[in-house]
């Protein structure tokens, strides 16, 4: 059975820091990888979709990487801003239904 | 270009009554439809899931149901609600698995 783990699962960083959130899962088998931004209240929104042949993916200031060897993935944010502030969860595409596993999410915080 | 609707945006319902939350999805067609719910502090949680008209999977036995009776509508609903149903509903689509998935701005659902 697959599980996604995101750590951590809170994340604090002063404005303009380079920083790494985290994604984990189990079985290497999977079909692809997509990151996703919430904001409290509010729908998911994809950031990257990474496929499993693919070793990363890059949109503006995001670059998410995936390892499926490992079973990791990581997103990364350059020069990170107070926008930038919600809860981020990376989900996994594995099996034979084409279902989506998500982990719990790391809430990410950017202060002023 | 594709958008995804999905109403009410906030729904606050007594014990035992019935349910209907609607999802609709333009500029595209014969998509991948999902419903999920995001309990409080906790994941997404795959509810139901669609590859065509007609054609539902449920992932959770439960007192929720779903139905598709267009190509591009997917409606969650539910003779009798229970307080455990209370949470964030979120409707998504996407057009292939190799294809990101795309959500609403999901329903906040209520029990009193």
């Amino acid at each position: 059975k697959q599980e996604v783990t995101q750590i951590p699962a809170a994340l604090s960083v002063p404005e303009g820091e380079n920083l790494v959130l985290n994604c984990s899962f189990t079985d290497s088998a999977i079909y692809n990888l997509q990151w996703f931004r919430q904001d409290p209240g509010k729908g998911l929104t994809s950031l990257l979709l990474i496929q499993s042949s693919q070793r990363e993916q890059t949109s503006g200031r995001l670059n998410a990487s995936l390892d499926k060897s490992s079973g990791r993935s990581t997103l990364y944010i350059a020069a990170s801003q107070p926008g930038d502030s919600a809860t981020y969860l990376c989900a996994v595409d594995s099996g034979n239904t084409g279902k989506l596993i998500f982990g719990q999410g790391t809430t990410l915080q950017v202060k002023p | 270009s594709q958008t995804i609707h999905q109403w009410p945006a906030t729904l606050v319902q007594p014990v035992g009554s019935p349910l209907s939350l609607e999802c609709t999805v333009e500029g595209t067609s014969n998509p991948n439809l999902y419903w999920y719910r995001q309990a409080a502090g906790r994941g997404l949680q795959l509810l139901f899931y669609s590859v065509g008209i007609g054609q539902i999977s449920s992932e959770v036995p439960q007192n929720l149901s779903a139905s598709r009776p267009q190509d591009r509508q997917f409606i969650l609903s539910s003779k009798k609600l229970l307080l455990s149903d209370s949470g964030f509903y979120l409707c998504a689509w996407r057009d292939g698995r190799d294809q990101p998935q795309h959500f609403g701005d999901g329903t906040r659902l209520s029990i009193l």
